[in-house]
């Protein structure tokens, strides 16, 4: 099942703060976000493993809370090139799921000056 | 080193008609993914090789789809009796990967238009 992104879209005037949140109905082994900014291709941002800490890359972040089969991705001072769809891609548990991302509906992040 | 490179960039094609889209992966990467993106959606796993094998073809719409990868490198995906309804930006992302999921690393893509 593809995992639920939430906003689908949100708008941000520079140095302003955003949460994604990416929500899945199985267990997951791993959450796997990237950005794909308008007419180019998916560009990699984090991996969080189950059992594994909150990441971070300057002033983006993301957290894995696997009970609750849910991720965030926190965008702290937004920055005009922040723009762009914010996809959560997600790795199941078990069986047949491990080895491929069901990738979320995107969430489109616009920054303004 | 060089990316992940994809051929056509861009395919215009009449419906009926079959198509082959080429991904050459990032050398050494086992893992090798096609995706299809349609206008202003996400991305929709079609099929992914580890090595020359396909474990999971589940996402593959109809059997008018079918991929292949030769010498766990170059995968080529065909699509036969094209359809409007296949017109999109398909997708190929490469990683150096064993059991779980790693980095992907995406083509530029090849926007194809059935007419």
């Amino acid at each position: 099942q593809q995992p639920v992104q939430s906003p689908q879209a949100v708008i941000l005037r520079e140095g302003e703060d955003a949460v994604i949140n990416c929500s899945s109905s199985k267990a997951l082994y791993s959450v796997h976000w990237y950005r794909q900014k308008h007419g180019e291709a998916p560009v990699f941002l984090m991996i969080l493993l189950k059992g594994g800490e909150q990441k971070g890359h300057e002033k983006i972040s993301a957290s894995f809370n696997e009970k609750k089969q849910q991720s965030s991705l926190y965008l702290t001072a937004s920055q005009l090139s922040y723009s762009g769809t914010y996809f959560c891609g997600t790795e199941g548990a078990g069986g047949t799921s491990y080895g491929k991302l069901t990738f979320g509906q995107g969430t489109i992040l616009t920054v303004h000056p | 080193g060089a990316g992940v490179s994809q051929s056509p960039s861009n395919k215009v094609t009449e419906k009926g008609k079959d198509v082959e889209l080429r991904c050459d992966p990032i050398s050494g990467h086992t893992a090798l993914y096609w995706y299809r993106q349609s206008l202003g959606q996400g991305l929709e796993f079609l099929i992914y090789f580890q090595g020359n094998s396909a474990p999971d073809k589940s996402g593959l719409p109809s059997d008018r789809f079918s991929a292949e990868r030769t010498g766990g490198s170059v995968s080529t995906l065909t699509i036969q009796r094209t359809q409007q309804e296949d017109s999109a930006v398909y997708l190929c992302a490469s990683s150096f990967t064993g059991a779980m999921v790693g980095t992907q690393y995406f083509g530029p893509g090849t926007r194809l238009l059935v007419l």
